[in-house]
């Protein structure tokens, strides 16, 4: 099955810091990618996706461009602030009959703290 | 917008209580997941609904079980909370589309803080 691996954090930056945040991918085919973001407290909701290679997911400042030929799918900020902090999460298909099921698998998670 | 709502933001259980999870969806999803989320593991499938009455165990299944007696409710169901249960609990749902509308986003409810002690 496929598989997703995500940059440890913590991250700590300081307002209008640039951020990056690495996610790399193993998969069958080019499937869709997804970074997901869970705020403090609350559950997790899509911040981006990209459907095929090439395409650059972008919501709310943030960009992901899906790379088959270095199999990533980094995470990017010009301009962090505080209201950022959170928790981002990649992730893709299982790539396990996920076509019925529709399922996905995360990374880890990489937390990001933004100090003012 | 899709809603995804979970019966408590906090529960406070003791070991070998039976320990029961809802999770209500508005938006007629056919799919609904449960996970849990621990430090440095991330996100971890328990079970999963294909839709009503429809149950495939996730990677781990153990100590668990579900209900979806209904499209719009998922529960899960500790048969016998024991103290590494504890954990935040995720619910998730997805509308499955088909063809050239297929769909893998997953919504997710607030969770639910598990401690049991």
């Amino acid at each position: 099955g496929n598989s997703v691996t995500q940059m440890e954090g913590p991250v700590t930056l300081s307002e209008e810091a640039f951020l990056t945040i690495n996610c790399t991918y193993t998969a069958t085919g080019y499937p869709s990618l997804f970074w997901y973001v869970q705020y403090p407290g609350e559950g997790l909701q899509l911040l981006l996706k990209a459907t095929k290679a090439d395409d650059k997911g972008s919501n709310k400042g943030f960009e992901a461009t899906y790379r088959k030929e270095t199999t990533s799918f980094h995470l990017e900020k010009g301009s962090v602030q505080v209201s950022d902090s959170a928790v981002y999460f990649c992730a893709l298909p299982t790539g396990l009959g996920s076509s019925n099921t529709g399922k996905l698998i995360f990374g880890q998670g990489t937390t990001l703290q933004v100090k003012p | 917008d899709v809603k995804v709502t979970q019966s408590s933001r906090y529960l406070v259980k003791r070991t070998g209580e039976k320990v029961f999870l809802e999770c209500v969806q508005d938006m007629d999803h056919e799919n609904m997941f449960w996970y849990r989320q621990d430090p440095g593991l991330g996100l971890r499938l328990i079970y999963f609904s294909y839709d009503v009455k429809m149950k495939e165990k996730g990677d781990i299944p153990e100590g668990y079980s579900v209900s979806r007696e209904k499209k719009e409710r998922f529960s899960l169901i500790l048969e016998s909370a024991s103290t590494n249960q504890t954990s935040m609990y995720l619910c998730a749902s997805r509308l499955l589309g088909t063809g050239s509308r297929f769909n893998y986003e997953q919504y997710f409810g607030p969770g639910t803080r598990l401690t049991v002690t």
